[in-house]
């Protein structure tokens, strides 16, 4: 009974194409948030949903689209892919938007090629 | 800008002996601190937190320090076990705002036998 589960774990995919990542969590969280570690290790955030309302969107290229069809999910959609979008992105949830003791997903690792 | 900052990509402790992992941020306005344990393949899973009303919090063998005129936070583990090898990642919040966590690097504590 996995807290906060992502799907794909790995996921390659060639330039240009669009892929989506999916993100579920059973903890009855109403917070959920979508960071990025890139190769140099730092967590960065690039969104918050709460209540599925965008509250944070930190400076993300337009090419990501987060979409949270409602409370317990929050995927999210790229379009035509990069180089640099390698990276392994994390989903997390917490409660009250205090995202203090967030839970994480797993990750997914995107290898762009 | 990084503004949280852990300028130990590394750390190896024997088992049994005191592991300290530090970490600094900039940011004056962070008011509540956490540390994450990161194995690899998994999210990070939340280990220990403290507010800056407090200056020490313990959990087990977990110990974390914060020194809020200097900037700076340890966490301290005693004694150390192998199962405590993970990248530990320091994290700081301003739970005033539409809060985020901004994340250190990461330090990777290898315990040996």
């Amino acid at each position: 009974d996995t807290a906060v589960s992502q799907t794909p774990k790995y996921l390659v995919t060639q330039m240009g194409n669009d892929k989506s990542i999916k993100c579920e969590q059973n903890l009855g969280h109403d917070t959920m948030y979508w960071y990025k570690q890139d190769s140099k290790k730092f967590l960065k955030i690039m969104f918050s949903y709460n209540n599925k309302e965008l509250i944070i969107n930190e400076t993300v290229p337009n090419r990501f689209s987060p979409k949270s069809p409602d409370k317990a999910h929050l995927n999210l959609h790229i379009n035509s892919l990069e180089l640099g979008d390698s990276a392994v992105y994390f989903c997390a949830s917490s409660q009250n938007g205090q995202d203090t003791e967030a839970f994480f997903g797993q990750g997914t690792r995107l290898t762009v090629v | 800008d990084q503004q949280v900052k852990q300028n130990s990509p590394s750390l190896s402790v024997q088992e049994g002996r005191i592991s300290i992992l530090n970490c600094d941020y900039t940011n004056s306005m962070f008011d509540y601190f956490l540390w994450y344990k990161k194995y690899p393949a998994e999210g990070p899973t939340f280990l220990i937190s403290i507010s800056s009303i407090k200056d020490k919090n313990e959990d087990g063998r977990f110990t974390v320090f914060l020194n809020k005129s200097a900037k700076h936070l340890s966490l301290h583990i005693v004694p150390s076990q192998p199962g405590d090898s993970a990248v530990y990642f320091c994290a700081a919040v301003n739970t005033g705002t539409a809060s985020k966590l901004t994340f250190g690097t990461g330090t990777r504590l290898q315990v040996t036998l």
